[in-house]
């Protein structure tokens, strides 16, 4: 009973490709999220999604598109890869706002992903 | 400009003691402030969430303090095991009450038998 699922774990492609990564979760959440962890396993946002709509969208280059079908799923699709885009992608879901017992964010197992 | 700093890389430490990491941030006002575990391969799993008008908050071996006015947030681990041995991130949302969360460095914390 996984709450937030990505696939694939791992992607290994040339440089130039496109790919796609997909996030969906079961927990009813509302805010759905995409992260970057470099390999000095810094994290950081770069999109947001809420009830499918985008609602953060941070300096990423446009090669990157998030698309969101419906609340549960949120996909990420990179156009013409670079060497620069390997990294570990992770998807999170929240509650719209955080309780005083809600896991505040949810995250998935990780994409990693190696562009050669 | 903006910062969040753990305060150090890593942190070893002897079973049985508490272990206290550090969050510092500047330049945030942030409506609430979470910490996370990460074990290596794994992503984040969330332990606890703190807001503004709260000092302190526990749950059962952990307990998170939040001083707004120094601006720091300090995260204990009592009794400390080999089992906590991971990576501790501190995280914060970027305006108060947006779903922009800013991470910390993270502290790799490791716990000596």
């Amino acid at each position: 009973d996984t709450a937030v699922s990505q696939t694939p774990k791992y992607l290994v492609t040339q440089m130039g490709n496109d790919k796609s990564i997909k996030c969906e979760q079961n927990l009813g959440h509302d805010t759905m999220y995409w992260y970057k962890q470099d390999s000095k396993k810094f994290l950081k946002i770069m999109f947001s999604y809420n009830n499918k709509e985008l609602i953060i969208n941070e300096t990423v280059p446009n090669r990157f598109s998030p698309k969101s079908p419906d609340k549960a799923h949120l996909n990420l699709h990179i156009n013409s890869l670079e060497l620069g885009d390997s990294a570990v992608y992770f998807c999170a879901s929240s509650p719209q706002i955080p309780g005083p017992s809600d896991g505040s964010q949810y995250f998935g197992p990780g994409t990693r992903l190696l562009v050669l | 400009s903006q910062k969040i700093e753990q305060n150090s890389e890593a942190l070893n430490i002897q079973e049985g003691k508490t272990a206290t990491l550090t969050c510092n941030y500047t330049n945030y006002s942030p409506a609430y402030l979470q910490w996370y575990r990460q074990d290596p391969g794994r992503g984040p799993v969330f332990l606890l969430l703190i807001r503004e008008n709260e000092k302190e908050k526990r749950k059962e071996r952990l307990k998170v303090t939040f001083d707004t006015t120094l601006k720091q947030s300090l995260f204990h681990i009592t009794a400390s095991q080999p089992a906590d041995s991971a990576t501790y991130l501190c995280a914060l949302d970027e305006t108060s009450g947006t779903y922009k969360y800013i991470f910390g460095t993270g502290t790799r914390l490791k716990v000596l038998a």
